[in-house]
C-alpha cells in the first residue's frame, strides 16, 4: 500500500478535462513539494510537474497541478489520445526520510 | 543533455546479491547539488523509491530495505552503483536510475527477475 493515495483509474473522452488526486499526510505533502510523473506504456517515467505546479520543459499547458494541505491534484484539459498513460505523484516524506510515490492512476482516453 | 543508463544482470537467484550500475552523462556528481536516485517498479505495480546519493556523498535509503541496500558513486567514471543483498522473488522489478532529487531524467530501466 502506497504512502500517497491515488485513484487506480481515471477516464475521459477527447477534449474533456480530467483531474487526478493525490492524498498524503502531515509528513509529506503538507510540508514538501509534489512532483507528477507520466509513464507511457512500456516506457520510463517522465517528469511532468515539479514543485507542486511547475511544468517541466516541453510539457503543454494543458497540464496543470496544484497542492492544498495534505493533497495535490493534476488536471489535464483538452484530453488527447496521447495522454493515455499512468500518472504518479511523489513527495519527500520527513518521517520516512525518503521519497514516497503514489500508487499511480491509469488514465484511459475513451 | 543528461542521459542515464542502467546495467546489470537480468536474472538473479534467490539469496544472491544484485549489483546494478547507473552510467550517466551530462552532469557531474562532484557538482554541488547533484544527485542520483534508484527507483524500482514491480510488474504492473507502483513506483518504489530505493535510494539516493548526493554530490557530497550523503546517502539515503528506503527504510524497509536499508539493511539490504548500499549505494556508492564513482565520480571519475560517472557511475552510481546500487547493491541489494539477499534477493527474493518479490524483488523482481524494473530498476531505474534517475537524476537529481526531482528525478527529472530517467534511464530506460532494466528488468531484473529473481528466480531459481
Amino acid at each position: 500500500q502506497s504512502v500517497l493515495t491515488q485513484p487506480p483509474s481515471a477516464s475521459g473522452t477527447p477534449g474533456q478535462r480530467v483531474t487526478i488526486s493525490c492524498s498524503g499526510s502531515s509528513s509529506n505533502i503538507a510540508i514538501t513539494t509534489v512532483n507528477w510523473y507520466q509513464q507511457l506504456p512500456g516506457t520510463a517515467p517522465k517528469l511532468l510537474v515539479y514543485s507542486n505546479n511547475q511544468r517541466s520543459s516541453g510539457v503543454p499547458d494543458r497540464f496543470s497541478a496544484s497542492k492544498s494541505g495534505t493533497s495535490a491534484s493534476l488536471a489535464i484539459s483538452d484530453l488527447q489520445f496521447d495522454d493515455e498513460a499512468q500518472y504518479s505523484c511523489a513527495a519527500w516524506d520527513d518521517s520516512l526520510d525518503g521519497w514516497v510515490f503514489g500508487g499511480g492512476t491509469k488514465l484511459t482516453v475513451l | 543533455q543528461i542521459t542515464l543508463k542502467e546495467s546489470g544482470p537480468t536474472l538473479v537467484k534467490p539469496t544472491q546479491t544484485l549489483t546494478l550500475t547507473c552510467t550517466f552523462s551530462g552532469f557531474s556528481l562532484s557538482t554541488n547539488g547533484e544527485g542520483v536516485g534508484w527507483i524500482r517498479q514491480p510488474p504492473g505495480k507502483a513506483l518504489e523509491w530505493l535510494s539516493l546519493i548526493y554530490w557530497d556523498n550523503d546517502k539515503r535509503y528506503r527504510a524497509s530495505l536499508k539493511s539490504r541496500l548500499t549505494i556508492t558513486k564513482d565520480t571519475s567514471k560517472n557511475q552510481v552503483v546500487l547493491t541489494m543483498t539477499n534477493m527474493d522473488p518479490a524483488d523482481t522489478a524494473t530498476y531505474y536510475c534517475a537524476h537529481n532529487t526531482d528525478f527529472d531524467y530517467w534511464g530506460q530501466g532494466t528488468l531484473v527477475t529473481v528466480s531459481s
